[in-house]
Parts: structure tokens; sequence; C-alpha cells
């Protein structure tokens, strides 16, 4: 079965550094995600891409975030300065069409120190 | 605002009792699409089931089943005869569609125990 793919599963990273979280999501879905859980809370939206743009982006994602699908398979969420708040699990989804179910990737676990 | 709510925030039980996982939503879409996902100690979600807004059929699925009830805007999912394995935080979620997407909004979770 598709998946969507996400490297890596764990970084680590200190305070004011710049991180690129990636994924691969499925071959011919065209809306991509990304969303965050902080740790024991619920997960969050934080923004969504379809036809190279942002559809839309929720308060979280501020100045500090920007998404990006550099290659037509890769699609990236980068933090120019992490906050120790950052650290979260963030989730990378896609979906075939605005309707379908989203496949979530399995998640990468940043931890800022 | 679109909202879900999952009041209980940890059950435990006993291995081979029935559990009923509870789930309340607020919309004012009409056609909208609610979601179960299961989150084991390793993180990932597990996505278990999706139901829209127009299909009120209860679902079944070997152990688990889903009983929507629009007139209470609940969507609850029940674990039949539960298992160790079963163990882990659930998640309802409820679409919003803004700006050209559908967004999901999650619960806050229910933490299930199932004790040997």
């Amino acid at each position: 079965e598709p998946e969507v793919t996400q490297t890596p599963s764990h970084q680590v990273t200190q305070m004011g550094q710049e991180v690129i979280l990636r994924c691969v999501p499925i071959s011919n879905h065209l809306y991509f995600y990304w969303y965050r859980q902080i740790l024991g809370q619920k997960v969050e939206f934080l923004v969504s891409f379809y036809n190279n743009e942002i559809s839309e982006k929720s308060e979280i994602f501020d100045d500090q975030f920007s998404v990006e699908r550099p290659d037509g398979s890769n699609f990236t969420l980068k933090i120019r300065s992490t906050k120790l708040e950052d650290s979260a699990m963030y989730f990378c989804a896609s979906s075939e069409a605005l309707v379908n179910g989203y496949t979530f990737g399995s998640g990468t676990r940043l931890t800022v120190v | 605002a679109q909202k879900v709510t999952q009041a209980q925030t940890e059950i435990s039980v006993v291995e081979k009792e029935d559990v009923t996982l509870d789930c309340v939503y607020e919309t004012r879409d009409t056609t909208y699409y609610l979601f179960w996902y299961k989150q084991p100690p390793s993180g990932e979600l597990v996505f278990l089931i999706r139901r829209n807004s127009f299909d009120e059929q209860n679902e079944i699925s070997g152990r688990y089943s889903w009983n929507f009830q629009k007139s209470t805007s609940s969507f609850n999912f029940t674990i039949t005869a539960s298992q160790v394995v079963d163990s882990a935080v659930y998640f309802c979620a409820l679409s919003e569609y803004t700006s050209g997407t559908y967004k999901y909004i999650f619960g806050t979770g229910t933490r299930l125990k199932v004790l040997a």
C-alpha cells in the first residue's frame, strides 16, 4: 500500500537553528498538509498546500515557518529559527482529491534543546 | 467554530471487556467528514474509519464498531472484547472546509489502557 514517507524520524536541534523536515507524499496525490502534535496534546493543523501554493495556514504557522515542494516529489517544512516550544511531532499528510481522506506519514519528532 | 470534544481523557479496562470511546462534534457545515485515528506508543497516526455526514449507518469492522448519531452530533467508537494491543490514544477528528481545502480538527484524544 502506498505510504507517505517522512525523514528523519527524530531530529534534535539547538535553539535558534534552522531545521528542514522532509516528506515524500504518495505520487499521485495533489494536496499536501503539515500537522503538529506537542507531546501529550492534540494534533493541530499547520498548513495546506495545493498547486504549488499555500491554500490555508493556521495561526501557528508564522513567519518562522515555510513550506516548499522543490522537485515534484518532496514536500518540506522549514523552521527558520527554532524555539523550545517548537518541540513536537510533525506529521505530513497527502490526499489524492479534496474530499478524500488523508494518508499521514509516521511523523518526525523534533526536539529543540 | 468547528470543535471536537472527547470528554474521556483516559479509560482503563481489563482485557476482553467492551469499551466505548465518546466523540461529540460541532459544525456549521452540512457536508462534513468524521474520522477516528489510533496513535500507538510508537507515535504514528493509524487511520481507522472515515464517515461522511450523509451516511448515518453504523459500521462494524471486526471488533470495532462506530455509532454515528447526527441528531446528537456524536460519533462513538466501541471496541468489543478489548485486547492489550488496543492500548493507545484514540483521536476523533472532523473535517472543516475553508479556503478551498479540507483540514482536520482533532479532539484531545482518549488514552485507552487495556490491562491483561
